[in-house]
């Protein structure tokens, strides 16, 4: 079946520091891939996405590039905030442009200080 | 437009006790999934509706658990005799039928005591 698995948290950066959480995913066929952010006190949104080979998502100086050779989707930030803090979710869809159920990982929690 | 609404925000359950959650989805959207995420772990995928078709429940984890779409917009999942480990956040999510993305509401997190 399909699985994720991402880095363990808690990730502890400063501010303005480098960010790389891994996400590696076992899956048949050619899903897209996703970046899930959960605020404290919310819900999940969507980060960003990628949908094929080589593909790179990006959003809010977030990127991710779907790598299918090493069958990752590392999530990578230049510079963090302390607005950055919160969990991160990779997840993957089985199927590309049609909906199906997501399969998540377990989640790194981030926190940026000062 | 209104983002995937939730309701109860929190829900406060004995043991024992049936329940029911609420989404409604973003209008217009036929596609409408719900997922338990668990304390510490990503969502899990429990059941999805293709407007008022249930289409897959595989992920449901009992009997106990029951969900329906009667007229292809909102949703209810119902939790009959509620058990300690159905503590959890129950998010639901929508989106088109042609599109992979999926938008999530806020979750009802269910405590049974």
């Amino acid at each position: 079946g399909n699985s994720v698995t991402q880095m363990e948290g808690p990730v502890t950066l400063s501010e303005e520091a480098f960010l790389t959480i891994n996400c590696t995913y076992t899956a048949t066929g050619y899903p897209s891939l996703f970046w899930y952010v959960q605020y404290p006190g919310e819900g999940l949104q969507l980060l960003l996405k990628a949908t094929k080979a080589d593909d790179k998502g990006s959003n809010k100086g977030f990127e991710a590039t779907y790598r299918k050779e090493t069958t990752s989707f590392h999530l990578e930030k230049g510079s963090v905030q302390v607005s950055d803090s919160a969990v991160y979710f990779c997840a993957l869809s089985p199927l590309i442009g049609t909906a199906s159920k997501l399969t998540f990982g377990t989640g790194t929690r981030l926190q940026v200080t000062l | 437009g209104a983002g995937v609404s939730q309701s109860p925000r929190y829900k406060v359950a004995k043991r024992g006790q049936d329940v029911a959650l609420r989404c409604d989805p973003i209008s217009g959207h036929v596609s409408l999934f719900w997922y338990q995420q668990a304390l510490g772990q990503g969502p899990e995928f429990l059941t999805y509706f293709q407007n008022e078709a249930q289409l897959d429940k595989s992920g449901l984890p009992s009997d106990r658990f029951f969900a329906e779409r009667p007229e292809g917009s909102v949703s209810t999942l119902k939790i009959q005799r509620t058990q300690q480990e159905d503590s959890a956040v129950y998010l639901c999510a929508s989106s088109s039928l042609r599109a992979d993305e999926q938008y999530f509401g806020p979750g009802t997190r269910l405590t049974v005591t």
